[in-house]
């Protein structure tokens, strides 16, 4: 079965700083679409950055960028220039391409910016 | 437009009460789901609809009854619901017609219920 995995129940970060969020998940698939979403609080979740396992290339979305590692089943977000809005709760989550309506999620890492 | 819209956002219900969350989206996506969220942890998958038919039903108790009338529109029937029910219950879509498979989720806001 497949699992997502986020290590990072709680995170903080500077304003205008980096920070980087973590996920691992397990599959035995190869053909599959990794994703961060975000919900700010009594707001609605949005997609922030999409990843195609088939493309090495990562994905980057303005201050939004990945670390894809294939092969170590990671896949990090880095936030750049955080900024207060960033503050949220960030899932990472996994579909196999065959079964795009089963999405299944981490546990999420709560993150706060620090003015 | 890329709105899914929720309605109600609140809603108070005890537990012999009947009541029903309603879902609509006019992206022409030709999946929909409802999710339940509790605070703080990931939305909980409850049901899918693809192409206006039931095709996933994740073991959720028959007092959640989905209705999909048609391919804007998705509904959560209660009935007899208990105090642990109580939750975020999200409605999302996915995946226009005609388009490359992405797996995106397009969510609504949430109904926030509450049960006495």
């Amino acid at each position: 079965a497949q699992t997502v995995t986020q290590s990072q129940p709680e995170m903080s970060v500077q304003e205008a700083e980096t920070v980087t969020l973590s996920c691992t998940y397990d599959t035995s698939e190869s053909d599959y679409y990794l994703f961060w979403y975000k919900q700010p609080p009594s707001r609605q979740m949005i997609l922030v950055i999409r990843q195609e396992a088939y493309k090495q290339q990562n994905a980057t979305e303005n201050r939004f960028s990945v670390n894809f590692q294939k092969a170590a089943k990671s896949f990090s977000l880095k936030i750049s220039d955080s900024q207060l809005g960033d503050a949220a709760m960030y899932f990472c989550a996994y579909c196999r391409k065959t079964s795009y309506d089963k999405v299944i999620f981490g546990p999420g890492t709560s993150l706060s910016v620090i003015p | 437009d890329t709105e899914v819209t929720q309605t109600p956002k609140h809603l108070v219900m005890g537990m012999t009460n009947k009541k029903s969350l309603k879902c609509e989206q006019h992206m022409g996506h030709r999946a929909m789901y409802w999710y339940k969220q509790k605070a703080k942890k990931p939305p909980e998958l409850m049901f899918v609809y693809s192409y206006e038919k039931l095709s996933i039903n994740e073991s959720v108790p028959s007092r959640f009854s989905p209705e999909c009338p048609n391919s804007s529109l998705l509904n959560l029937h209660l009935h007899a619901l208990q105090p642990e029910d109580s939750a975020l219950y999200l409605c999302a879509s996915s995946q226009g017609l005609g388009r490359e498979i992405t797996g995106e989720l397009f969510f609504g806001e949430g109904s926030r219920l509450t049960v006495l």
